[in-house]
């Protein structure tokens, strides 16, 4: 299984609401990561996780909550989103660290905030 | 800093035709990967092709091969023999040894459109 799922694959909310997304892999990667991508722009990488660990925090704001569960697992906790935060949300995963491990990126979330 | 420049924002090819995408990058490291990836309309993002710097034969996938001139910090794709299912976004990437994760750098990108 060398596929990365995302759920779900739209997602309309409204600025007061609390929604979640999820992540999933099967690959046995413990590397795992969080991306925003704007229409015709390139990924921009919001979180990275290691082992269950948060690694990296690309100074994403506290509205969006990352959560690793598991080591097949990844969340991104939403609340009171701004309009702008309307984007493709990519879920990827690797074998690890380094950078031999090549990134599988997921489908992604279409998020839309009214 | 480490930067990755796609240039053209846009292009266009004919059916069975080649397509050559540009791809600068700007680096003082001396170990990293580059990488294309494919971003088909409406689906996942997949990897084309990999290069590691201290390798100077270019990497070949098939139809897709790259032109890598590592003193001029190029990287270009050639695609061959295009196809209807190669109409995508196609992004160069970079990732140096030095850093502690698996953190891509990601040009602007070009969208490819494939005519028939």
């Amino acid at each position: 299984d060398t596929e990365v799922t995302q759920t779900p694959k739209h997602l309309v909310m409204g600025m007061t609401n609390k929604k979640s997304l999820k992540c999933e892999q099967h690959m046995g990667h413990r590397a795992m990561y969080w991306y925003k991508q704007k229409a015709k722009k390139p990924p921009e990488l919001m979180f990275v996780y290691s082992y269950e660990k948060l690694s990296i925090n690309e100074s994403v704001p506290s509205r969006f909550s990352p959560e690793c569960p598991n080591s097949s697992l990844l969340n991104l906790h939403l609340h009171a989103l701004q309009p702008e935060d309307s984007a493709l949300y990519l879920c990827a995963s690797s074998q690890g660290f380094g950078v031999y491990n090549e990134q599988f990126f997921g489908p992604g979330t279409r998020l839309t905030v009214l | 800093a480490q930067t990755v420049t796609q240039s053209q924002p846009e292009m266009s090819v004919q059916e069975a035709e080649t397509v050559t995408l540009s791809c600068t990058y700007d680096t003082s490291e001396n170990n990293y990967y580059l990488f294309w990836y494919k971003q088909p309309p409406s689906r996942q993002m997949i990897l084309v092709i990999r290069q590691e710097a201290y390798k100077q034969q270019n990497a070949t996938e098939n139809r897709f091969s790259v032109n890598f001139q590592k003193a001029a910090k190029s990287f270009s794709l050639k695609i061959s023999d295009s196809q209807l299912g190669d109409t995508a976004m196609y992004f160069c990437a970079f990732i140096s040894y030095g850093g502690a994760t698996n953190k891509l750098i990601f040009g602007t990108g070009t969208l490819l459109a494939v005519q028939p």
